[in-house]
């Protein structure tokens, strides 16, 4: 079964707020990578952290990788029309010889103008 | 071009009919995947493939089945076995399991 956990399901905010979304994974990962699906799209790449404790920023993005490896957090700053999609983090499962990338359930974010 | 090209984007079957997904890339991949999305849903795993001849089955791999006898090829299947088989199809490839993946654009399969 799925062994990335994210939450919230759903986010709506209004123009201009922020948004984050949590990443939790049941086993310690090597890496954790987060995708952005625009709809009717396909899930593009966006980032991956690797480091225990790492951030990372594109522009209005915040990326953080926990202490422990198994949690993360995307966070964007005074969110824009452009921002809405699907948001997926991703973290490979079962190393590396006969692992997958398990991807979480995504956080599905609108943005009103 | 490099990518990764599914095809059909949309396809049409009646119900009991196997239909085969095509997926390739150019990338030079080892990793390719697929994964079904429902509307609103998540990725969910169906099979992957680390790399030639060999494929693991993934989360919901129950009437799905695929090959990997080219590097840049990994076909899937869906057979009538599958119960609910319309969803969103998207096929991805990576370097390896932990490195970035790129996906193809989907195909949307709808059965009736």
């Amino acid at each position: 079964g799925q062994q990335v956990m994210q939450i919230p399901q759903y986010q709506h905010v209004q123009e201009g707020e922020d948004f984050t979304t949590y990443c939790n994974s049941s086993t310690t990962l090597s890496n954790i990578q987060w995708y952005k699906q625009r709809p009717g799209g396909h899930p593009v790449f966006l980032i991956q952290l690797v480091k225990s404790g790492e951030v990372k920023k594109q522009k209005r993005l915040t990326f953080q990788f926990g202490e422990a490896k198994k949690n993360s957090s995307l966070h964007i700053t005074a969110t824009q029309t452009t921002d809405v999609g699907t948001y997926f983090c991703a973290g490979p499962i079962g190393g590396t010889s006969y692992g997958k990338l398990t991807f979480g359930q995504g956080t599905i974010l609108t943005v009103h103008p | 071009d490099g990518g990764i090209t599914q095809s059909p984007k949309y396809l049409f079957r009646k119900e009991g009919q196997n239909v085969t997904l095509s997926c390739e890339q150019n990338l030079n991949h080892d990793a390719m995947y697929w994964y079904r999305q429902d509307p609103g849903q998540g990725l969910r795993l169906i099979y992957y493939s680390q790399i030639v001849n060999d494929f693991q089955k993934g989360d919901i791999a129950e009437g799905y089945s695929v090959s990997r006898e080219k590097k840049e090829s990994f076909p899937l299947t869906v057979t009538s076995a599958q119960k609910n088989p319309t969803a969103f199809y998207l096929c991805a490839s990576s370097m390896a399991v932990y490195t970035e993946a790129f996906f193809g654009q989907g195909t949307r399969l709808t059965v009736v």
